[in-house]
C-alpha cells in the first residue's frame, strides 16, 4: 500500500478566502482522487486529478470552486475557493496502487468562519 | 447509477458480542466490493474486500461475503473489542474508473 501524506491537517478559515489542500504520495500512482466528508455525512467524489490535464469533476462540482493540480504522479492540490461556512468538511484525497482498491490520506480538517 | 445502502446507526455492542453489519448495493455490471474503517479522528483504513461473487474477505477478524444472489456484502466479527469502536462504511466501485460509491457509515460503539 501506498504512504499518503496531507497538507495542512487542519486549518480555520474565514469565508470568502481560499485554502489549498496538498497530497503527497510516497510512490507513483496510477489514480487520485479527493473526496468531501461532510459533518457527520459520508464521503463524496469531488473529482479524480489526472496527471497533466484537466481534472475530471463529479456532478456538483465545479473547477472554478475546487481547482485541481496533478503536476506528477505522487502530488496533487485541491484549492477550496471562496469558502463558505457551507464548505466546512474533511477533504481526504486518495490512490490507485495498480489494484482496484483506494488508499486514504489522513484528511485535512476544514473549518469555515 | 450505483448505490450502497448499509445499516443505520448508531450500533451498540457490549465487548465479545457478535456484530453484523448490513449492506446492499445496486449496480449496474458487477462490481468490487470493500469495507472501510475509520477510527475516531483519522482518515480511513481499507478493512476487506471482494472482488467477485462468492469471495470472502477477511481482516483482523472482520469477514464479509460477497452474494451476487442477495447483492449483498455484510459485515460480521464474532467477537467485537473496545478498538472496534469506529465508523464503518461500505462501498463498491465498478469499471476501469475505479471510483468508489460509499454507503452513509455506521458508528460502531464497543462498551466494555
Amino acid at each position: 500500500s501506498a504512504v499518503i501524506s496531507q497538507k495542512p491537517s487542519r486549518d480555520i478559515c474565514q469565508r470568502g478566502t481560499s485554502l489549498t489542500i496538498q497530497c503527497q504520495v510516497d510512490s507513483q500512482v496510477t489514480m487520485m482522487f479527493w473526496y468531501r466528508q461532510q459533518p457527520g455525512q459520508s464521503l463524496t467524489l469531488i473529482a479524480t486529478a489526472n496527471q497533466g490535464s484537466e481534472a475530471t469533476y463529479e456532478s456538483g462540482f465545479v473547477i472554478d470552486k475546487f481547482p485541481i493540480s496533478r503536476p506528477n504522479l505522487t502530488f496533487s492540490t485541491l484549492t477550496v475557493s471562496n469558502m463558505s461556512p457551507e464548505d466546512s468538511s474533511i477533504y481526504l484525497c486518495s490512490v490507485t496502487a495498480g489494484g482496484n482498491e483506494q488508499f486514504f490520506g489522513p484528511g485535512t480538517r476544514l473549518t469555515v468562519l | 447509477g450505483n448505490s450502497v445502502t448499509q445499516m443505520e446507526g448508531p450500533v451498540t455492542l457490549s465487548e465479545e458480542a457478535f456484530l453484523t453489519i448490513n449492506c446492499t448495493y445496486t449496480a449496474t455490471g458487477y462490481p468490487s466490493l470493500f469495507w472501510y474503517v475509520q477510527y475516531p479522528g483519522e482518515g480511513l483504513q481499507l478493512l476487506l474486500k471482494a472482488t467477485k461473487a462468492d469471495d470472502k474477505g477477511s481482516n483482523k477478524g472482520f469477514e464479509a461475503t460477497y452474494r451476487k444472489e442477495t447483492t449483498s456484502f455484510h459485515l460480521e466479527k464474532g467477537s467485537v473489542q473496545v478498538s472496534d469502536s469506529a465508523v464503518y462504511f461500505c462501498a463498491l466501485s465498478e469499471g476501469s474508473n475505479y471510483k468508489l460509491t460509499f454507503g452513509k457509515g455506521t458508528l460502531l460503539t464497543v462498551n466494555p
